[in-house]
C-alpha cells in the first residue's frame, strides 16, 4: 500500500526566513497531494494542494513542488512570521478510485520572533 | 458556507465502557463523511468512510463503529473501549461526487482510563 514520509519531523526558523518540508509517497499511482496546517488541539486545515498534472502551486508565502519521476512534493513557506508556527502534514491519495488518503507523520514548525 | 461540528470536545471514559462521538456537517448535501484517528505525535489514520446514509466502509479492523443515520451525521461508536481507544478523532467531510479536498472538523480528545 501506499506509504508517506515526511522529514523533518522539528524545523526551527527564524521569523522572516523561509520553512521547506520534504514528503516522498510509494505508490507512483497516487494523483492528489495536500497539504495541512494544524494548530494545537484543533483539526488540521487544508493550506494547499496539488494534483499529479501540475508541478508547481503558489498561494502568496505557500508553494508546493511535485516531482513526479522522484516521487516527492515539497512545502515552501518564505517570510515565515509567528502565526506559520504549528504542525504541517502531507498526505497522497489516488483520488480516482479511492477514498483513502495517506497522512505522513507531521513537522512541527516553530518561528521565532 | 459549510461548516462541520463534532462533540463532545473532550471525554474522559473508563475502560470497558461505550462511546458515542457525533459529527454533523451543515451547508452542504450528500458529503462523503470520514472518521480518523490521530495518535499523540502522530498522522492521522483513516478508520472509516461514507458516501451516503447508511453507507459505511471500514479501513482498519479494531473495536470501533461507524453509522451514519442522516444525511449530514456520521457517529463513531464503541460497545467496550479499550486503553488503546485513547486519541484525538476527527471527522472529515468532502464534497460528494469528490473524493478531494477534506475539511477536518475540531476533533474530539478522548482518553481511556
Amino acid at each position: 500500500g501506499e506509504n508517506v514520509e515526511q522529514h523533518p519531523s522539528t524545523l526551527s526558523v527564524q521569523e522572516g526566513d523561509s520553512a521547506v518540508i520534504k514528503c516522498t509517497y510509494s505508490d507512483s499511482a497516487s494523483n492528489y497531494f495536500p497539504w495541512y496546517k494544524q494548530e494545537l488541539g484543533k483539526g488540521p486545515q487544508l493550506i494547499i494542494d496539488i494534483r499529479s498534472n501540475v508541478g508547481e502551486k503558489k498561494d502568496q508565502r505557500i508553494a508546493v513542488t511535485l516531482n513526479k519521476t522522484a516521487k516527492h512534493f515539497s512545502l515552501h513557506i518564505t517570510e515565515t512570521q509567528p502565526e506559520d508556527s504549528a504542525v504541517y502534514f502531507c498526505a497522497a491519495g489516488l483520488m480516482d478510485s479511492s477514498y483513502k488518503l495517506i497522512f505522513g507523520s507531521g513537522t512541527r514548525l516553530l518561528v521565532r520572533p | 458556507s459549510q461548516t462541520i461540528h463534532q462533540w463532545p470536545a473532550t471525554l474522559v471514559q473508563p475502560v470497558g465502557s461505550p462511546l458515542s462521538l457525533e459529527c454533523t456537517v451543515e451547508g452542504t448535501s450528500n458529503p462523503n463523511l470520514y472518521w480518523y484517528r490521530q495518535a499523540a505525535g502522530r498522522g492521522l489514520q483513516l478508520l472509516f468512510y461514507s458516501v451516503g446514509i447508511g453507507q459505511i466502509s471500514s479501513e482498519v479492523p479494531q473495536n470501533l463503529s461507524a453509522s451514519r443515520p442522516q444525511d449530514r451525521q456520521f457517529i463513531l461508536s464503541s460497545k467496550k473501549l479499550l486503553l488503546s481507544d485513547s486519541g484525538f478523532y476527527l471527522c472529515a467531510w468532502s464534497r460528494g461526487g469528490s473524493r478531494e479536498t477534506q475539511y477536518f472538523g475540531p476533533g474530539t480528545r478522548l482518553l481511556v482510563l
